[in-house]
């Protein structure tokens, strides 16, 4: 069964500091990974995806996350924040061949002044 | 590309009543998904249709809940006797193919009072 696990529910940086988001998976098949950004009372927006054709992936307000295969990890980086980055952020894992996202439990961004 | 729509935004009913949330998906988009977000939680799986065809269901759809898309287009999920632990925001999501990213509505808030 796949699975997605998120490390730390809450992370606080300052502005212009680097974001870091980790994000482990488990899947038995080499599987499609996606980074969603949800704003309060607000649905979910597509980040990025991975889909094997390459291990940088490059996203949408700068995010971009690397498949590290051995690690089993898609960690979301942003080298600089800015304070509308602060949001909640969900890894997902699709098992190729299943309709169904399966979502970690998310993290909350904050991003001081 | 008017993305998915979701009405009403928020639902505020008494317990026992029935409830009935609408989906209207991207207009080329033949797949659609019903998902349930809880506070603290990431989004989890509740069903999916191909065109008219509902193709998966979760453990999670109790037999109070049912969701049709009878001419594969717009959606709709219905909860029957609803009880306190149904409060949660329910999210659409549409896509074109499995392998393609989901997109997402706003989500419809269920409280019950």
């Amino acid at each position: 069964a796949q699975s997605v696990t998120q490390l730390g529910s809450h992370v606080s940086v300052s502005e212009g500091a680097l974001v870091l988001l980790r994000c482990n998976y488990s899947s038995s098949v080499p599987p499609y990974l996606f980074w969603y950004v949800q704003y309060p009372n607000q649905g979910l927006q597509l980040l990025l995806k991975y889909t094997s054709a390459a291990t940088l992936v490059k996203g949408i307000n700068g995010f971009e996350a690397e498949f590290k295969k051995s690690e089993t990890s898609f960690h979301l980086t942003k080298p600089s924040a800015h304070m509308s980055d602060a949001a909640e952020y969900f890894c997902a894992v699709n098992q190729g061949g299943s309709e169904k996202l399966v979502f970690g439990k998310g993290t909350k961004l904050t991003v001081n002044p | 590309d008017t993305g998915v729509s979701q009405n009403p935004r928020h639902k505020i009913t008494k317990r026992g009543q029935n409830v009935t949330f609408r989906c209207d998906p991207i207009s080329e988009h033949n797949r659609l998904y019903w998902y349930r977000q809880t506070l603290g939680q990431g989004p989890e799986f509740l069903t999916y249709f191909q065109n008219e065809a509902q193709l998966e269901k979760s453990r999670l759809l109790s037999d109070r809940f049912s969701a049709e898309r009878p001419k594969g287009s717009f959606s709709t999920l219905e909860i029957q006797r609803t009880e306190q632990g149904d409060s949660a925001m329910y999210l659409c999501a549409s896509s074109t193919d499995s392998n393609q990213p989901q997109h997402f509505g706003d989500g419809t808030r269920l409280s019950i009072l």
